[in-house]
């Protein structure tokens, strides 16, 4: 079975610092990934995610995260965080094909951007 | 587009009695839904995949007479949960694949969540 691993539970940073979240999954298949966020009160949201092709994808909001496949990493990074990027983020892989197929998450990665 | 909704955002209810949260796509339709529950500090615990015109497949440990799921429509699914206990106080966000324009790759769309409180 997949399973994600989110090393960082509770980042705090000082606006403009440089963000990255780790992200590291199991599962020796094709895998699609994902990076979801979740602003205070409100529902997740979808953040950047990987099919196939270039392994830097770029999402929303300035982020970006790098599928490395030799690691099982896909961590999220962005240069310069503010204060409205204070949320909840979740790296989450789906694994398998077909409509049923699932997204497993991992246990979610808590920003605080500082002024 | 691709919009889901949930309803109720919030609950309260006595032990021992059944609350019903129910989850709409609003723009597109699903023939798979997914239950997930989340705990405090904590990750999404996927709870069951609900299959349109039949029965939900539920994850291990999960007890299916207490979390009753039904897929009536191509945009609704229901989650009732049943003799509800304090135990059952959680978070639940429904979440459903937008086929259509999305394919098989896997993205959700997400509901708001419902916030049930058991007494």
């Amino acid at each position: 079975a997949q399973s994600v691993s989110q090393h960082n539970h509770h980042v705090i940073l000082s606006e403009a610092a440089s963000l990255e979240l780790g992200c590291n999954y199991s599962y020796g298949g094709t895998v699609n990934l994902f990076w979801y966020v979740q602003y205070p009160g409100q529902h997740l949201q979808l953040l950047l995610k990987y099919f196939s092709g270039d392994p830097l994808v770029k999402g929303i909001k300035g982020f970006e995260a790098e599928f490395i496949k030799s690691k099982f990493s896909f961590n999220l990074r962005k240069p310069s965080v503010q204060w409205s990027d204070t949320a909840e983020y979740f790296c989450a892989v789906n694994a398998g094909t077909g409509t049923a197929s699932k997204l497993t998450f991992g246990t979610g990665t808590r920003l605080q951007v500082t002024l | 587009g691709a919009v889901v909704s949930q309803h109720p955002s919030r609950v309260i209810c006595k032990s021992g009695t059944s609350v019903k949260i129910e989850c709409r796509s609003l723009d597109f339709q699903a023939t798979t839904m997914f239950w997930y529950r989340q705990f405090p500090k904590q990750s999404l615990m996927l709870m069951a995949t609900s299959n349109e015109g039949s029965k939900a497949t539920y994850e291990q440990g999960v007890e299916k007479d207490k979390f009753l799921i039904n897929h009536a429509s191509l945009t609704l699914s229901t989650l009732t949960v049943t003799s509800a206990h304090p135990e059952d106080s959680s978070f639940y966000i429904c979440s459903a694949r937008d086929v259509r324009t999305r394919g098989n790759t896997g993205e959700l769309f997400f509901g708001e969540g419902s916030r049930l409180t058991v007494l």
